[in-house]
């Protein structure tokens, strides 16, 4: 079946720091692919998406870049804030079904 | 901004209480979905649904019950709560299309059961 699997937390580091969060699936077909974020105690807000291999999905300076033949999705920032402390969910959609599956999720903390 | 609620976001309960956690949307999506979120963050799908009168079981066996039978709602109950089903509760919804499928989800609901 379709798995994620996403490096374990807790990443910290100092403000304007440069991140990454590494992202690996398995998946049958061409699955789309998404990071999520969750601030403290709120539900999980879409952060960006690809939906084919070589999209690059970006948003509030974060990227990361559909690679097909690493089946990676890693998440980058050049420079991250205090504000960017949350926990960040990689997730897959398998084009043949509905259903989202997720990562274990990875949580950032960022110093200032 | 998506627009799905969830009521209440905290409950504290004791054990053998009937208990139903609220969850509203108001974008029209056919599909909703109950996600259990444990303390370790990961989460578990525990029910979802694909329109009125439709409900399905997740990947993760819960004890609780879902309904739908208007598309907009799509409540949670367990009709007797205990320790082991303290947790946070998410719930989120999508809309069937040719589209990447977003699901948009709610702010939770945290339950502790005494």
């Amino acid at each position: 079946g379709d798995s994620v699997t996403q490096m374990e937390g807790p990443v910290t580091l100092s403000e304007e720091a440069f991140l990454t969060i590494n992202c690996t699936y398995t998946a049958t077909g061409y699955p789309s692919l998404f990071w999520y974020v969750q601030y403290p105690g709120e539900g999980l807000q879409l952060l960006l998406k690809a939906t084919k291999a070589d999209d690059k999905g970006s948003n509030k300076g974060f990227e990361a870049t559909y690679r097909k033949e690493t089946t990676s999705f890693h998440l980058e920032k050049g420079s991250v804030q205090v504000s960017d402390s949350a926990v960040y969910f990689c997730a897959l959609r398998n084009n043949a079904g509905n259903m989202l599956t997720f990562g274990g999720g990875t949580r950032l903390m960022v110093k200032p | 901004e998506a627009d799905i609620y969830q009521t209440p976001r905290y409950l504290v309960i004791g054990t053998g209480k009937k208990i139903t956690l609220e969850c509203s949307q108001t974008m029209g999506h056919d599909k909703m979905y109950w996600y259990q979120q444990d303390p370790g963050m990961e989460l578990h799908l525990i029910h979802y649904s694909y329109g009125v009168n439709s409900t399905e079981k997740g990947d993760l066996s819960s004890e609780s019950t879902v309904s739908r039978i208007r598309t907009e709602h799509f409540p949670l109950t367990l009709e007797s709560a205990r320790p082991s089903h303290t947790s946070q509760y998410l719930c989120a919804s999508s809309q069937s299309s040719y589209s990447y499928n977003e699901q948009f989800f709610g702010p939770g609901t945290r339950l502790t059961v005494l």
